[in-house]
């Protein structure tokens, strides 16, 4: 029974190519998220959505566009790929806004450019 | 703004020693505080938290302790264990700000 899922959990693509990452929750939760993991582990949000809603976006190109068809499902659509866009995307879930609830990840999508 | 510094790895123990991460973050608000663990290849799981002052939180046989004198969150374990090898990450959150992650700590264990 996994809590917070993400497909795929690898992705090889060329440059210039547009890609998406899933992600599900069965939490019953809220509020999801969307982070990314440098190679050297640093972890950055990038999106929060509260109940289908944007709540945080920040300094992200707007090659990158989350939707979230459903308060379970918040997806990230990634154009015109490029070099530096290859890390590992964590998908995360909570029950409320960004305040005080644990949060609970996925697994990790790792994106690889060429 | 808001934000968290944790001590730089990698840190290498050998089995059964004590381990000590130490985590600082800032004060503005009133945070929680987390600490994270990541495994090799897998996400992030909650290890503990503490919301206010003087909570400790404790999970596996870590513990870390909230300081607000000190604004600090040191995760500690009396005893290290090859499992425990992992990226250990300390993290703040307060009202509707975002979670924010300290650039995490490798520990490796080995026997």
């Amino acid at each position: 029974d996994t809590a917070v899922s993400q497909t795929p959990k690898y992705l090889v693509t060329q440059m210039g190519n547009d890609k998406s990452i899933k992600c599900e929750q069965n939490l019953g939760h809220d509020t999801m998220y969307w982070y990314k993991q440098d190679s050297k582990k640093f972890l950055k949000i990038m999106f929060s959505y509260n109940n289908k809603e944007l709540i945080i976006n920040e300094t992200v190109p707007n090659r990158f566009s989350p939707k979230s068809p459903d308060k379970a499902h918040l997806n990230l659509h990634i154009n015109s790929l490029e070099l530096g866009d290859s890390a590992v995307y964590f998908c995360a879930s909570s029950q409320a806004g960004a305040g005080q609830e644990t949060q609970y990840f996925g697994p990790g999508t790792r994106l690889l450019v060429l | 703004g808001d934000s968290v510094t944790q001590m730089e790895g990698p840190v290498t123990l050998s089995e059964e020693a004590f381990l000590t991460i130490n985590c600082t973050y800032t004060a503005t608000g009133y945070p929680s505080l987390f600490w994270y663990v990541q495994y090799p290849g897998e996400g992030l799981q909650l290890l503990l938290k503490a919301t206010k002052a003087d909570d400790k939180g404790s999970n596996k046989g870590f513990e870390a302790t909230y300081r607000k004198e000190t604004t600090s969150f040191h995760l500690e374990k009396g005893s290290v264990q090859v499992s425990d090898s992992a990226v250990y990450f300390c993290a703040r959150v307060s009202g509707n700000t975002p979670l924010v992650f300290g650039k995490g700590t490798r520990l490796s264990v080995i026997a």
